[in-house]
Formats: C-alpha cells, sequence, structure tokens
C-alpha cells in the first residue's frame, strides 16, 4: 500500500537551517510528483512547491522561493525539504502529499526557538 | 487564485444536512481540460485527506453522505447528516494554476 512517513519533530535555533524527508513506498517513486505543504499553527494549508520525482526540477511557491530546498534521493525513494536561516514563523507542521494529493505524510512539526 | 470559502464556522446538529461554499476568483479548467478542484477533510490532530477531486470524484472510503458539485467558479459540499467523525476542518483546493491555493477552511462541529 502507498506510504508516505515522514521524519521527526525537529527543535532548531534561529537561523539554523533543518531537513525534513519523506519516504515513500507502495507505488513507482518517479512516476508521481511530490508536494510539500505548510500549516502555521491553528491555521490553514499553504502549497509550498512540489518537485518532479523523474528530472529532480523543483517549482516553488513565489512566498517560499529563496530559503527552501526541495530534493530527492530517488535510491531510496524519498523528498527532502531544507529550510534555510529558520525563523520564528517557520514554526509550522511541514507535510508531503504526492501529486494529487491522494496520499499525505503525518507531518514533521518544526519548532524555531533560542 | 484566490479560493473563498463560507463559512468559515458550521456548527450542525447530528442527523441535519450541512453545505460548505467555495468560490475562486478565475476559472479552473486545467491543461487537461478538467476542472482541478479538490476537497480534504481534516480531523483534529490528523494530517489531511482527500475526499474529492475533479469538482465530484469521490474517494475511496469517503462515506456516500459526501457529495460535491459545482462548475464556473462556484463548488459546494454537502453532507447528508452529519455524523460525529465529520468533525474537523473542511478545505477546497484549486490544482488549475501555479501556485496552487487552498481556501481559507471551514471547521465544521456538532452543534
Amino acid at each position: 500500500q502507498v506510504q508516505l512517513v515522514q521524519s521527526g519533530s525537529e527543535l532548531k535555533k534561529p537561523g539554523a537551517s533543518v531537513k525534513i524527508s519523506c519516504k515513500t513506498s507502495g507505488y513507482s517513486f518517479t512516476s508521481h510528483t511530490l508536494n510539500w505543504v505548510r500549516q502555521a499553527p491553528g491555521q490553514g494549508l499553504e502549497w509550498m512547491g512540489l518537485i518532479n520525482t523523474n528530472t529532480g526540477n523543483p517549482t516553488y511557491a513565489p512566498g517560499f522561493s529563496g530559503r527552501i530546498v526541495f530534493s530527492l534521493d530517488t535510491s531510496v525513494a524519498t523528498a527532502y525539504l531544507q529550510i534555510l536561516s529558520l525563523r520564528n514563523d517557520d514554526i509550522a507542521m511541514y507535510y508531503c502529499a504526492r501529486a494529487s494529493f491522494d496520499f499525505w505524510g503525518e507531518g514533521t512539526l518544526v519548532t524555531v526557538s533560542s | 487564485v484566490v479560493m473563498t470559502q463560507s463559512p468559515l464556522s458550521l456548527p450542525v446538529p447530528l442527523g441535519q444536512p450541512a453545505s460548505i461554499s467555495c468560490r475562486s476568483a478565475r476559472s479552473l479548467v486545467d491543461t487537461n481540460g478538467d476542472i482541478s478542484l479538490t476537497w480534504f477533510q481534516q480531523r483534529p490532530g490528523q494530517s489531511p485527506r482527500r475526499l474529492f477531486y475533479k469538482v465530484s470524484n469521490r474517494d475511496s472510503g469517503v462515506p456516500d453522505r459526501f457529495s460535491a458539485s459545482g462548475s464556473g467558479s462556484d463548488f459546494t459540499l454537502k453532507i447528508s447528516r452529519m455524523e460525529a467523525e465529520d468533525v474537523g476542518v473542511y478545505y477546497c483546493m484549486q490544482g488549475a494554476h501555479w501556485p496552487f491555493t487552498f481556501g481559507q477552511g471551514t471547521k465544521l462541529e456538532i452543534k
């Protein structure tokens, strides 16, 4: 069965970076793009962008480009989200979701605190 | 593309119907000629779950008391009879234009 398993919660200091993983199984990894979605505490869903898992080409939503990096390791069917120069407003749950949002990871909580 | 949901809060007695509206600022016809409008349910403490895609295609496991419809820029999610397990926040999302955008969410609760 299709599964997207994300890495565990992270606590980082302001200015640090964090790298979240989304390990997939149960389907052909390179056949479906991978989306990343942010949800700040008590807030709605925001699409951060997606990565073409066949070419590795990322597409970043305008509000996020510059401080986030999408990457892949196709050998282990895993996608990564790296957030650079963390700020307080990066505190959120981050989700990965398969191409048409039919399957989601469980989310990774990122907390930023000095 | 701005997606506007209403209401933002919806208290509904058990057994009663519920209806959520989602309006888009522009056409949601994608490059394949389909209308890319998706509905999600997010129960408390859970990841979002897709309920409907391309306006009205129900996902596997979604109870048939849920229905979705719409065209142009006006879309609706309906629940024929509210059940306790339906409590949560419901989002619409357009996938026709980058960046994909979600509605603000409608919090459905038991009255």
